[in-house]
């Protein structure tokens, strides 16, 4: 049972350059969200998506867009990277009926932009 | 909005000690309240939650947690430390009827254990 798998581990990128995060999870989650986590700012919401088909702005949406593109599967994109966004990013899911249910994580997507 | 304080950046506990951990949060109401734990390089685990109901709650790895409602908190403790508890510990809030299940987030307390 892999959970929630996210794709590269590590990456480095020049100011400027493109590049998208993927993240997919197994459990039959309905939400996802996508985080930035930076020493003494714990984890910050970017974007998440309630359910398949809808996205809504987190915290620190600026920089970054995401797709939802099935249940599954829901990708985090930098159009133009630059310095400020050197983060571990942290794909997570959850179920949706209600709320107060607990979110499950990746193992992060380490990215330093130069 | 909901916020959360863990006040602690860093504590140095030596193994076979009692460990505390403070969280506070700001919320209207009773908030969905969880623990996570994070070993270097990894991803976070669950440790604890609370929804309602008892307000000592126990978790993985032998630790439990306190709510207590007059003083908005929500500390983690644990009788006796193990080595392989120096990780990274986040608090974390959800509010009841929050659109799309959404969390909030402490800065973490990073934990050394010493021999």
């Amino acid at each position: 049972n892999a959970g929630v798998t996210q794709t590269p581990k590590f990456q480095v990128l020049k100011t400027g350059q493109s590049m998208t995060l993927q993240c997919a999870q197994d459990m039959n989650h309905n939400s996802m969200y996508w985080y930035r986590q930076d020493p003494g700012m714990g984890l910050r919401l970017i974007y998440y998506s309630a359910s398949e088909g809808t996205t809504d702005k987190g915290e620190v949406p600026n920089g970054y867009n995401v797709s939802r593109l099935n249940k599954r599967e829901f990708s985090l994109r930098l159009e133009s990277a630059a310095p400020s966004q050197t983060s571990v990013y942290f794909c997570a899911s959850s179920e949706n009926r209600g709320t107060g249910q607990p979110q499950h994580f990746g193992d992060g997507t380490r990215l330093s932009i130069l | 909005a909901q916020s959360v304080t863990q006040p602690d950046i860093h504590i140095t506990v030596s193994e076979g000690a009692s460990l505390e951990l403070r969280c506070n949060y700001s919320y209207g109401a009773t908030p969905y309240l969880f623990w996570y734990v994070q070993s270097p390089g990894q991803g976070l685990q669950l440790l604890l939650k609370y929804f309602s109901g008892d307000t000592l709650v126990q978790g993985i790895k032998g630790f439990e947690a306190e709510f207590k409602r007059s003083q908005s908190s929500f500390n983690l403790r644990k009788p006796s430390v193990h080595w392989s508890d120096a990780a990274e510990y986040f608090c974390a809030v959800g509010a009841k009827k929050a659109a799309g299940n959404k969390l909030t987030f402490g800065g973490g307390t990073r934990v050394l254990v010493k021999p």
